[in-house]
């Protein structure tokens, strides 16, 4: 058990629709961190939030939006939502977004399938 | 564009052999970590390298990032039906926050 949370574990949905995706981070961690793994991509990071501000973005469509809350746990929020949007999605925390003290810790996904 | 390939993409290997997992990127890294993904489950955390040339030892797996800090290696000593999962490597490029995945070794053994 990593320390971080995700809900729901399983999300099965119709083309078209809304999703958020939620993540709550290990205590003290103040970095979080979503990425998209699917067969054909790998896992491929999407966005970066550090203290409630975001920190980088990676390959993340314009359908889907995140934030950080005060409390620092965070939600994805994918609209639109495609066949291919299919996936499981990860979230990782760290204590701080400085890349040579990141090690990151994952959540153990949501796995999304959209019908 | 930055990008850290991984090869091979799958390795089937016999129980008590040894293999090699490999890293690389075309321009220089900041630093590499490893992470293992059992099936069904989440990636965790093996370890990271920062300086050029370093290795560093868990039990069976070593772990190198080259001189040039553009590539890097996980080797495993005496595999054993744990060692089974994906084996991914993901790097850090200066100036850069996001981390880079490879694709991933997936990792089968035969007993």
């Amino acid at each position: 058990d990593s320390g971080v949370t995700q809900t729901p574990k399983h999300l099965i949905t119709a083309t078209g629709q809304r999703v958020t995706l939620r993540c709550s981070p290990r205590s003290g961690d103040l970095s979080v961190y979503w990425y998209q793994q699917s067969l054909d991509q790998g896992l491929q990071f999407l966005i970066q939030y550090y203290n409630g501000e975001e920190r980088a973005k990676g390959n993340i469509l314009e359908r889907f939006s995140a934030q950080q809350f005060p409390d620092l746990h965070s939600e994805l929020n994918l609209s639109s939502l495609e066949l291919g949007d299919s996936a499981l999605y990860f979230c990782a925390s760290s204590v701080d977004p400085n890349p040579l003290s990141n090690e990151q810790f994952f959540g153990p996904g949501t796995r999304l399938t959209v019908l | 564009g930055q990008q850290v390939m991984q090869i091979p993409q799958y390795q089937h290997v016999q129980e008590g052999e040894d293999f090699t997992t490999y890293c690389n990127s075309s321009t220089t890294l900041s630093n590499i970590q490893w992470y293992k993904q059992r099936p069904g489950g989440h990636p965790v955390f093996l370890i990271q390298l920062v300086k050029s040339g370093e290795v560093k030892k868990q039990k069976r797996l070593t772990f190198q990032f080259g001189e040039a800090k553009k590539n890097s290696s996980l080797h495993i000593t005496a595999t054993q039906t744990t060692d089974v999962g994906t084996y991914f490597c993901a790097g850090f490029y200066p100036n850069d926050y996001k981390l880079s995945f490879g694709a991933g070794t997936t990792v089968t053994v035969r007993a």
